[in-house]
């Protein structure tokens, strides 16, 4: 099936750090990526839509200067956190589309924790 | 205001036994919908969708239902497995292929 590769799954670092977090579709090529971000007891929610090649599309209320979306092949799309702060503590989540008509196939997430 | 929901947070069942985990939704123009297992520390795993236009979709042990009318879709799992002891997420497509998520169910299944 489907894998797709999240990493780190783990970053703890000191707030004004700014942190990446890479996802790759390791046997697809994924024609969209997107990003989810998910606080305790809540659901996955939507931040970005990211095509290979094109500027990402930001959901309602997601600052695109502080989560920098980077889809720079078919196969790898980055999130970069930048000048994290506590409040951006979350569980981050990516998930990749090889075909409209088919389901999207998440990473495993990665847990970013800010001092 | 949440569009997709799934209002019980836990459910436990007995080996053996049928496993039903419901999910509401409030927008019409949804089209697709799935359902996701997840484990801890694990990102979710495609599980089964059906389309709008189905009432019903089964795959082995995992059938899903869909009332249009009643903006409801319902997975059954049967019969429940100590293995499937999982936090459950329906999901919803959009047409611009986005996915809206209620909160997950975490089913037990106890041996």
């Amino acid at each position: 099936g489907a894998v797709v590769s999240q990493h780190p799954s783990w970053v703890i670092c000191k707030s004004g750090t700014s942190v990446k977090i890479e996802c790759r579709s390791l046997d697809f090529q994924a024609t969209t990526m997107f990003w989810y971000r998910q606080f305790p007891k809540q659901s996955l929610m939507l931040m970005a839509t990211s095509n290979e090649g094109s500027k990402a599309t930001y959901e309602q209320g997601v600052e695109k200067d502080k989560f920098l979306i980077n889809h720079a092949s078919l196969t790898l799309s980055t999130l970069t956190v930048t000048s994290a702060h506590p409040e951006d503590s979350s569980f981050y989540i990516c998930s990749a589309l090889e075909h409209r008509d088919q389901p999207q196939h998440f990473g495993d997430g990665t847990r970013l924790s800010i001092l | 205001d949440q569009q997709v929901k799934q209002n019980s947070p836990s459910l436990s069942v007995q080996e053996g036994r049928i496993s039903i985990l419901n999910c509401d939704y409030t927008n019409s123009m949804f089209d697709y919908f799935l359902w996701y297992k997840k484990y801890p520390a694990e990102g979710p795993t495609f599980l089964i969708s059906i389309s709008s236009i189905k009432d019903k979709n089964e795959d082995g042990r995992f059938t899903v239902f869909l009332n249009k009318s009643a903006k409801h879709l319902s997975l059954h799992i049967v019969p429940s497995q100590p293995g499937d002891s999982a936090v459950y997420f329906c999901a919803a497509v959009s047409s611009n292929y986005k996915l809206t998520f209620g909160k997950g169910t975490l089913l037990t299944v106890n041996p």
